[in-house]
């Protein structure tokens, strides 16, 4: 079976602070990966997602950025935080062999710049 | 551009009583249909998932959801609510060809005793 696996669960970051969350997928080879954010009351916000190493699509220009450098890890980065960057993240895959099919996610981080 | 439309943000529901959760997509070929659950601080969990066939599918928990495509809908339903569904649902749509789920920005489910 394919589990995903997400840390750290909570993060507490200064303001001006690097960021780095790490995602990995056990139990299936080549997924699609992502990175969602969620701020309260507004939904699911996609970030980046990969359909293979080292292939990263970007959805929204921002202070934060994604590497995939293996099959089966992402990682969601940012050199310096801002307070904006505050909120629940979260990493999904999906099947690579097919798309448009259910995504799968792990338990989130929630992260807060102070 | 596609989109996922749930009308409602919140919804109060008494326990024992039956739950319909409203989805709407955006017209396009044809969709692939999800339903997941979010509990406070979790992550998302699939409840169910429309791909093809028949209209009527049924997940987990207890939950159903019912495709009109004549109305673009995928309306979710549970005869009878329990305590501990309260907690956030999030209708989705995804199309062959496309390597990203659309979104609804979710419904927060509240259940009165």
């Amino acid at each position: 079976s394919q589990t995903i696996h997400q840390w750290p669960a909570t993060l507490v970051q200064p303001v001006g602070s690097p960021l780095s969350l790490e995602c990995t997928v056990e139990g299936t080879s080549n997924p699609n990966l992502y990175w969602y954010r969620q701020a309260a009351g507004r939904g699911l916000q996609l970030l980046f997602y990969s359909v293979g190493i080292g292939q990263i699509s970007s959805e929204v220009p921002q202070n934060l950025s994604a590497s995939r450098p293996q099959d089966r890890q992402f990682i969601l980065s940012s050199k310096k935080l801002l307070l904006s960057d505050s909120g629940f993240y979260l990493c999904a895959w999906s099947w690579g062999e097919t798309t448009g099919t259910e995504a799968f996610f792990g338990q989130g981080t929630r992260l807060t710049v102070v | 551009a596609q989109s996922v439309t749930q009308p409602d943000i919140h919804i109060t529901v008494s326990e024992g009583a039956s739950l319909e959760l409203r989805c709407n997509y955006s017209y396009g070929a044809t969709p692939y249909l999800f339903w997941y659950v979010q509990s406070p601080g979790q992550g998302l969990q699939l409840l169910l998932k429309y791909f093809s066939g028949d209209t009527l599918v049924q997940g987990i928990k207890g939950f159903e959801a019912e495709f009109k495509r004549s109305q673009s809908s995928f309306n979710l339903r549970k005869p009878s609510v329990h305590w501990s569904d309260a907690a956030e649902y999030f209708c989705a749509v995804g199309y062959s060809g496309y390597s990203t789920l659309t979104f609804g920005k979710g419904t927060m489910l509240l259940v009165s005793p």
